[in-house]
């Protein structure tokens, strides 16, 4: 069956830097998504990754390791704002999106 | 980037009336587009794919004729909820892929809260 793993929940100070992890077993890869979810709204995308490697993007920053089924989402300087609920997505080969349950970020100040 | 634009945000119904949300792609033809619910603390759950001039294609334990799915157009799609209870009370969120990109990025729409007396 096709899986996708992230912690349930995390906590992290404001100013600090947090990592979140996402790994998964999917029917092909055509890509991977982070999206990020306020409380009551739509997600909103991130970052995509296809390649191997770390996309900087800002105070966002998306790694992938195809051969290992991994990605993580790295969130710098954060700010209270960054309180949401990141989802990661896989894209299968027949071009679904496979979705994780999210993880919640909590920002203390 | 692509906006989508969903209506209404929220709504509140009695018990046992329809109602229908649109999905609208502002700024580019969307031939399929895509119909989540989520419940509270849950994450997306895909309940059908509309295609643009055919039949949506529906998950497995979502009842098609309680949500009718049509998408007339290459930039709107409308899903009803018909005979809605009060567990049906939901957030939707569409969500539609811009062609002309090679991400495949999903756009979504800013989702519609459902209350459901």
């Amino acid at each position: 069956g096709q899986n996708i793993d992230q912690p349930t929940e995390m906590t992290a100070t404001e100013g600090a830097i947090v990592q979140i992890n996402c790994t998964y077993q999917t029917s092909g890869f055509n890509g991977l998504f982070w999206y990020q979810q306020h409380a009551g709204e739509a997600p909103t995308f991130l970052s995509y990754n296809v390649l191997d490697g770390l996309e900087e993007k800002g105070r966002f920053s998306s790694f992938l390791s195809r051969s290992k089924g991994y990605s993580y989402l790295l969130l710098k300087e954060l700010q209270m704002k960054d309180s949401a609920s990141y989802l990661c997505a896989v894209m299968d080969s027949n071009y679904q999106l496979i979705w994780g349950a999210g993880t919640k970020l909590i920002i203390k100040p | 980037g692509a906006v989508v634009s969903q209506h209404p945000s929220w709504v509140i119904c009695k018990s046992g009336t329809s109602v229908k949300i649109e999905c609208r792609s502002l700024d580019f033809q969307a031939t399929t587009m895509f119909w989540y619910r989520q419940f509270p603390k849950q994450s997306l759950m895909l309940m059908a794919t509309s295609n643009e001039g055919s039949k949506a294609t529906y998950e497995q334990g979502v009842e098609k004729d309680k949500f009718l799915i049509n998408h007339a157009s290459l930039t709107l799609s409308t899903l009803t909820v018909t005979s809605a209870h009060p567990e049906d009370s939901s957030f939707y969120i569409c969500s539609a892929r811009d062609q002309g990109l090679d991400t495949g990025e999903l756009f979504f729409g800013e989702g519609s809260r459902l209350t459901v007396l």
